[in-house]
């Protein structure tokens, strides 16, 4: 059974950085493509950033592009979204996904998510 | 970047009824990448449908999704107590993703 676990959110100030992680579990995790979907409160679902398999290839919305850093470690089976400069608009849920193939094009299936508040 | 809009925004029906959930996007997406998901309160969304027709695993067969070009459909042919939620639709293109702003199906 696939397991995403998210871990890492919480409170932090305007400005201020934070570190996602995505604990994988019940598939080969270095096979799947990854994403990062958010969902500020009370709000639809944004796209935020995803990578291939092999973590060479990313992509990034633009809403956060130049701010925030996806990575992954395919030998800890672990997923990270490095979070830089955060805005007030960046508080949200944020979900890992599983993609359906090594290439990112969509998302099977998906985290609890964990939840980021920037506020001062 | 192709923005999807979903309609109606909420739609109320008695279990038993079927739903009609529209997705529209501003120009063609491919159908292999048009995706719905569905969203329960406090829960991550869920893959119902992708390849705009193929059912996820374990999605029973009342969903189902058409469509091609710029015009997508998800239908419940016989709506359960438990599908009542809120209902996203999905593409991928050129690197990006987008989802509709969502259709909220609620108990009428």
């Amino acid at each position: 059974e696939v397991q995403l676990l998210e871990s890492g959110g919480g409170l932090v100030q305007p400005g201020g950085s934070l570190r996602l992680s995505c604990a994988a579990s019940g598939f080969t995790f270095s096979s799947y493509a990854m994403s990062w979907v958010r969902q500020a409160p009370g709000k639809g679902l944004e796209w935020v950033s995803a990578t291939s398999a092999s973590g060479v290839t990313t992509y990034y919305a633009d809403s956060v592009k130049g701010r925030f850093t996806i990575s992954r470690d395919n030998s800890k089976n672990t997923l990270y979204l490095q979070m830089n400069s955060l805005r007030a608009e960046d508080t949200a849920a944020y979900y890992c996904a599983k993609g359906r193939t090594d290439i990112p094009t969509l998302w099977f299936d998906w985290g609890q998510g964990t939840l980021v508040t920037v506020s001062s | 970047e192709i923005v999807l809009t979903q309609s109606p925004g909420t739609l109320s029906l008695s279990p038993g009824e079927r739903a009609t959930l529209s997705c529209r996007a501003s120009q063609s997406v491919s159908r292999s990448y048009l995706a719905w998901f569905q969203q329960k309160p406090g829960q991550a969304p869920r893959l119902l449908i992708y390849g705009a027709s193929s059912r996820a695993t374990g999605i029973p067969d009342r969903f189902s999704g058409s469509g091609s070009g710029t015009d997508f459909t998800l239908t419940i042919s016989r709506l359960e107590p438990e599908d009542f939620a809120v209902y996203y639709c999905q593409q991928y293109d050129s690197s990006r993703w987008t989802f509709g702003q969502g259709t909220k199906v609620e108990i009428k």
